[in-house]
């Protein structure tokens, strides 16, 4: 089945600083790609999402960018605050329509 | 609306038991799934649903029934509970199949002893 990973476990950043989450894929064939947060005891909420067809999203604060030649995306999160702290996932669509979760970065926001 | 909505919120099962966890939601969506989340994986596909009497596996399917009778409730029953089964398990849904922002319940946290 497809693979789906993230670079770092756990990331850090001072508060107003941006972040930058990383993810690798290996289906070269997925089409497309979620970015998910999770907060602590809660289900994943949708951020942002991309098709393979595009390079980069912007949303409010967040930017995916889209690296279809080396197969990686990245969440950018701009201006990042407390309330960014939780657990991002990324996921890619595959085969028969299901998604393909990576196992997540913690991202902590130092105020 | 109350979203995607999931009972019991914690569950403690012995080995062999059976249960079923509910999950019901009110947006009117045709695709239903079920997850589990264990620690250091990401979220598994278990079965999914693209409409009232329609389901299929994801996943990890072995251990999982699911049946979808109406477009609101996709009910996952655990047949005869294992210590490999504990696992913190989501529900969500979407309004198409080709609509894929999924909103998820809040989980399920469960314990086989």
């Amino acid at each position: 089945g497809e693979s789906v990973g993230l670079h770092l476990p756990t990331l850090s950043v001072q508060e107003g600083d941006n972040s930058i989450i990383n993810c690798a894929y290996s289906n070269s064939a997925s089409d497309y790609f979620i970015w998910y947060k999770q907060e602590s005891g809660k289900g994943p909420q949708f951020i942002i999402d991309i098709r393979s067809n595009m390079d980069k999203r912007q949303g409010q604060r967040v930017t995916v960018l889209l690296n279809k030649t080396v197969k990686h995306l990245s969440l950018q999160i701009a201006a990042t605050q407390p309330g960014d702290s939780a657990v991002y996932f990324c996921a890619e669509r595959g085969s028969g329509n299901q998604f393909y979760f990576g196992t997540g970065t913690s991202l902590t926001v130092i105020p | 609306n109350a979203g995607v909505t999931q009972t019991p919120k914690f569950q403690v099962l012995k080995t062999g038991q059976s249960m079923t966890l509910q999950c019901a939601q009110d947006m009117n969506h045709e695709y239903m799934s079920w997850y589990r989340q264990d620690p250091g994986m990401g979220l598994r596909l278990i079965h999914y649903s693209v409409g009232a009497g329609i389901t299929d596996q994801g996943e990890v399917p072995n251990g999982y029934n699911v049946s979808r009778s109406t477009t609101e409730d996709f009910p996952l029953r655990l047949l005869s509970a294992a210590p490999s089964q504990t696992s913190v398990y989501f529900c969500a849904s979407s309004y198409r199949l080709s609509q894929y922002e999924q909103y998820f319940g809040p989980g399920t946290r469960l314990t086989v002893t």
